[in-house]
């Protein structure tokens, strides 16, 4: 099956400073991207929309500022969470879908973030 | 708004059939029904997926009612690794429609 890669696997930072999340599609080129955050025991939940080439869209509550989306290329998105504080410390996944099916999305194997 | 009710929690012999039903009651004529589940701390994994008819694949069958009101996955030999979370989705597939989960079921195999 299609493969979506996920970098880095868990991050560990202090306060204050920007981690960079790289969300990519290994064997297809996926015009749309989408993140989730996730956390403990929680569902999963939709942050933002990543289009190639144009700005993201964000869901309601999600801080545009904090939470930068650049999807550069047609197999690469970066989500960046900017000035990180202990309560951005959650679990983020990022999925992928297949710009020819526009059926499935595929899912990254996600980032653990813990800010001190 | 969550567009599909499943139950919180089901538990499933090992060797056995895992039949794990969803309500979709309101679903529109051109959503899709999804299947993924999460083993804890990874991605959600595509399991199976299907408009109207019934499908299989190499992991589970999914069941759709005539209705289209409700579905039932089946996972036929129930195995421990198939202890996850295993979430309906319901979707549109075109447009780049985004896929928004709900609350899911735990599945829990037991030997």
């Amino acid at each position: 099956g299609a493969v979506v890669s996920q970098h880095p696997s868990w991050v560990i930072c202090k306060s204050g400073t920007s981690v960079k999340i790289e969300c990519r599609s290994l064997d297809f080129q996926a015009t749309t991207m989408f993140w989730y955050r996730q956390f403990p025991k929680q569902s999963l939940m939709l942050m933002a929309t990543s289009n190639e080439g144009s700005k993201a869209t964000y869901e309601q509550g999600v801080e545009k500022d904090k939470f930068l989306i650049n999807h550069a290329s047609l197999t690469l998105s970066t989500l960046t969470v900017t000035s990180a504080h202990p309560e951005d410390s959650s679990f983020y996944i990022c999925s992928a879908l297949d710009r020819v099916s526009n059926e499935k999305l595929f899912f990254g194997s996600g980032t653990q973030l813990s800010v001190l | 708004d969550a567009k599909t009710t499943q139950p919180t929690s089901m538990d499933c012999a090992e060797g056995r059939a895992a039949n794990l039903p969803c309500n979709h009651s309101t679903i529109s004529g051109n959503e899709y029904v999804y299947w993924y589940r999460q083993i804890h701390s990874q991605g959600p994994q595509y399991i199976i997926h299907g408009l109207k008819n019934n499908e299989t694949n190499e992991m589970a069958s999914l069941i759709i009612t005539e209705d289209r009101k409700s579905s039932t996955l089946i996972l036929p030999h129930a195995t421990l690794r198939d202890t996850a979370v295993y979430y309906c989705i319901v979707r549109v597939a075109y447009n780049n429609n985004d896929m928004r989960f709900g609350a899911g079921t735990r599945l829990t195999v037991k030997p």
